[in-house]
């Protein structure tokens, strides 16, 4: 089974607008983080919510998770064109494997 | 503010040469793991290692592959013979307590194999 599944696969917005990326994962998680990968770069981390919270900010970010639905979302406020970037969740399960599972990511491009 | 470094930034090799890729984990972590990403696929967990020893791996990481922290700061990938499959990007995280806490990646080795 597949963990860590975004959607959608691919956004484009207006800057100022708002972005949302969603992402699923079948198993149960201890946490799940998000990160930001400009291409062809490495992987920024920009929030690790746990289990046991529903939403987390910072800055322009909010992110939830919903541990009933097995799902998460970020919320990027106010885009920029610097926000253009792939967008990547990434679980941490209760269980197992010490090791981020990701999924496939969303391409994000701000469009100014 | 601490980062995680790797080197080099790209890697040009044949199949079956040897490669070896060096990261320098942030000083006080304690965990390390080095992933890879094939070119428009999913980051993929290759090994993680604590204390001196390796603590998971996945099925990716056969016998071609091994792992070393040869002194207080750098920790390092080998791949003993490499394969056309193996181009990709590796990337080398730390972090400070278990995985359960953030990962912090380094920028990432291009590795192409020819």
């Amino acid at each position: 089974s597949q963990q860590g599944e975004e959607d959608p696969q691919a956004l484009s917005i207006q800057e100022g607008e708002n972005a949302t990326m969603n992402c699923s994962y079948k198993t149960s998680i201890n946490n799940l983080q998000w990160y930001r990968q400009n291409s062809g770069r490495g992987l920024v981390h920009l929030i690790l919510i746990r289990s046991n919270e529903r939403e987390k900010h910072s800055g322009r970010l909010r992110v939830t998770l919903d541990t009933s639905k097995k799902s998460s979302s970020l919320l990027i406020t106010a885009s920029r064109a610097a926000d253009t970037a792939s967008y990547f969740c990434a679980t941490f399960r209760v269980q197992g494997a010490q090791k981020l599972v990701f999924g496939q990511g969303t391409r994000l491009t701000i469009n100014p | 503010e601490p980062e995680v470094t790797q080197t080099p930034s790209h890697q040009v090799t044949q199949m079956g040469q040897e490669v070896i890729l060096r990261c320098v984990p942030i000083s006080n972590h304690l965990y390390f793991y080095w992933y890879r990403q094939i070119l428009g696929q999913k980051v993929e967990f290759l090994v993680s290692f604590y204390n001196n020893e390796i603590s998971e791996k996945s099925e990716i990481f056969d016998d071609q592959f091994s792992v070393e922290r040869p002194d207080g700061s750098n920790f390092t990938l080998k791949i003993r013979s490499t394969k056309l499959e193996d181009s990709a990007m590796y990337f080398c995280a730390s972090s400070k307590a278990t995985g359960y806490n953030e990962q912090f990646f380094g920028p990432g080795t291009r590795l192409t194999v020819l």
